[in-house]
């Protein structure tokens, strides 16, 4: 087991053009989240699944964004026509909901800037 | 709605002294409160956890308090290291298991 992981690590993108950012999480883990980190500020959650349901999503993503977990296993964020306010970390995390900490395992994060 | 606060100024601390940052919390008294480490370009790694009805939780060199009339968490690092520079992270633990996150207070040891 290697842990949560992102691909890519950077992403340098123009305004205006779509994007996907995609997550692997822990095999054993039925959640995962999407967070946003912009620079000195903490992560913001934005989505959750459990299995393959998409359960919440905060009012930070927009129409713009669409995330999805097929068949449970990886899943994708993608943002359609992307604005410099996208520019930040995306984080994605699993956790498994077997026992009470659910202690939520990040990987390394997507890098955005948008030009 | 629910806010974590922490201090968003860095600490400077001399090696093996102890360095206490705080978290607090605006409205209700989080179930959980979790501390995490981020390191630069990382993603946060979870370090504590501690129970609305716990008063304190310790690991290794780790210590978390939780002060429900204070509406504070404290987190020490005793006898500090240069390795323990970082960003130190704390979260509220909410429905669904998401987490809302303080803004983080990094903390800077020295030799």
């Amino acid at each position: 087991d290697t842990g949560v992981s992102q691909n890519p690590r950077h992403k340098i993108t123009k305004r205006g053009q779509n994007v996907t950012f995609r997550c692997d999480p822990i095999s054993e883990h039925n959640r995962l989240y999407w967070y946003r980190q912009t620079l000195g500020q903490g992560p913001e959650f934005l989505t959750y699944f459990q299995n393959e349901a998409q359960l919440e999503k905060s009012r930070l993503l927009s129409d713009r964004f669409s995330a999805e977990r097929p068949k449970g296993s990886f899943s994708t964020l993608e943002i359609q026509r992307t604005e410099q306010g996208d520019s930040a970390m995306y984080l994605c995390a699993s956790t498994t909901t077997l026992g009470f900490q659910n202690i939520q395992y990040f990987g390394a994060g997507t890098r955005l800037s948008v030009l | 709605s629910q806010k974590i606060e922490q201090n968003s100024e860095a600490l400077n601390i001399q090696e093996g002294k102890t360095a206490t940052l705080t978290c607090n919390y605006t409205n209700y008294s989080p179930a959980y409160l979790q501390w995490y480490r981020q390191d630069p370009g990382r993603g946060p790694v979870f370090l504590l956890l501690i129970r609305e009805n716990e008063k304190e939780k310790r690991k290794e060199r780790l210590k978390v308090t939780f002060d429900t009339t204070l509406k504070q968490s404290l987190f020490h690092i005793t006898a500090s290291q240069p390795a323990d520079s970082a960003t130190y992270l704390c979260a509220e633990r909410a429905a669904g298991n998401k987490l809302t996150f303080g803004g983080g207070t990094r903390v800077l040891v020295k030799p």
